[in-house]
C-alpha cells in the first residue's frame, strides 16, 4: 500500500510554457502532500507544503507566483511552474501523508528541462 | 532548525560486502525515515523508525533517540543496492511535521 503516482516523469519544453505536474495518491487519503526539488548531486529540498483545501505554504525563498500549487481533494496535488526558464530545469517530486504521524511516500519525480 | 549529518558521505563496497551507514540529529526527533534513491531518481521507502530496531531481509535499521543517531546496516551487498541513502527526520515540537533530510551516502556496489 502507500502507492504515489506523479506524472510526467519527463518533461522538456521551451522557456516561457508553462507546465504542469501531477501528484496522486492512489491507495490512501492524504491529508497533506510535499513538493521537494533536488538538483544532481544534492539533496531533497522542499519547496512548499499542501493541505487539502487551503493554500500551501511555502518555504522561505520559494516564488509562490512562480510555483503554483494546488490541493484539491484528498488524493491530488497539482505544481505548475509558470513561465518556466532554464534556471528552473530540475528534478522535481512530491510526497504524500495520510496524517501528521505517519511517514512520508514519494512519487517517482518528474525531470523537468527547460530549453 | 535541527540538523542532520549522514556518514560517511561516500562508500565503495565488493558486492557481498557488509556496511553501516550513520545519521546524526541535532534535536529530539518524532519520526525518522531511510530512503534509497536510485540511479533513476526513485525515492524507495526503506524504514520508518522513530526508535528501535526493524529488519527487512539484508537491510536492517536501528534508532537510539536519546542518543539522537539512527543506523542503516545492509548485509551482503548486491550492485542494486547502489544509489544514494538518504536519512530524514521530523523535529519534535514543529507544529507541521516536515521532513529535514541529511545529505546523504552515496553507495557503489562493485560486482
Amino acid at each position: 500500500g502507500a502507492v504515489v503516482s506523479q506524472h510526467p516523469s519527463w518533461v522538456i519544453c521551451k522557456s516561457g510554457t508553462s507546465v504542469k505536474i501531477e501528484c496522486r495518491s492512489l491507495d490512501f487519503q492524504a491529508t497533506t502532500m510535499f513538493w521537494y526539488r533536488q538538483f544532481p548531486k544534492q539533496s531533497l529540498m522542499l519547496m512548499a507544503t499542501s493541505n487539502e483545501g487551503s493554500k500551501a505554504t511555502y518555504e522561505q525563498g520559494v516564488e509562490k507566483d512562480k510555483f503554483l500549487i494546488n490541493h484539491a481533494s484528498l488524493t491530488l496535488s497539482t505544481l505548475t511552474v509558470t513561465s518556466a526558464h532554464p534556471e528552473d530545469s530540475s528534478f522535481y517530486i512530491c510526497s504524500a501523508r495520510r496524517d501528521f504521524n505517519q511517514p512520508q511516500h514519494f512519487g517517482d519525480g518528474t525531470r523537468l528541462s527547460i530549453l | 532548525g535541527i540538523q542532520v549529518e549522514q556518514s560517511p558521505p561516500d562508500l565503495i563496497l565488493q558486492e557481498g560486502a557488509n556496511s553501516t551507514l550513520r545519521c546524526n540529529f541535532s534535536d529530539s526527533v518524532n519520526n525518522l525515515q531511510w530512503f534509497h534513491q536510485n540511479p533513476w531518481g526513485q525515492l524507495i521507502n526503506l524504514f520508518y523508525i522513530p526508535s528501535g530496531t526493524k529488519q527487512n531481509g539484508r537491510l536492517s535499521a536501528t534508532t537510539v533517540a536519546t542518543e539522537r543517531y539512527s543506523l542503516l546496516y545492509i548485509s551482503s551487498s548486491q550492485t542494486t543496492d547502489s544509489g544514494v541513502y538518504f536519512c530524514a527526520v521530523v523535529p519534535s515540537g514543529g507544529s507541521n511535521y516536515k521532513l529535514t533530510f541529511g545529505k546523504g551516502t552515496l553507495l557503489t556496489v562493485n560486482p
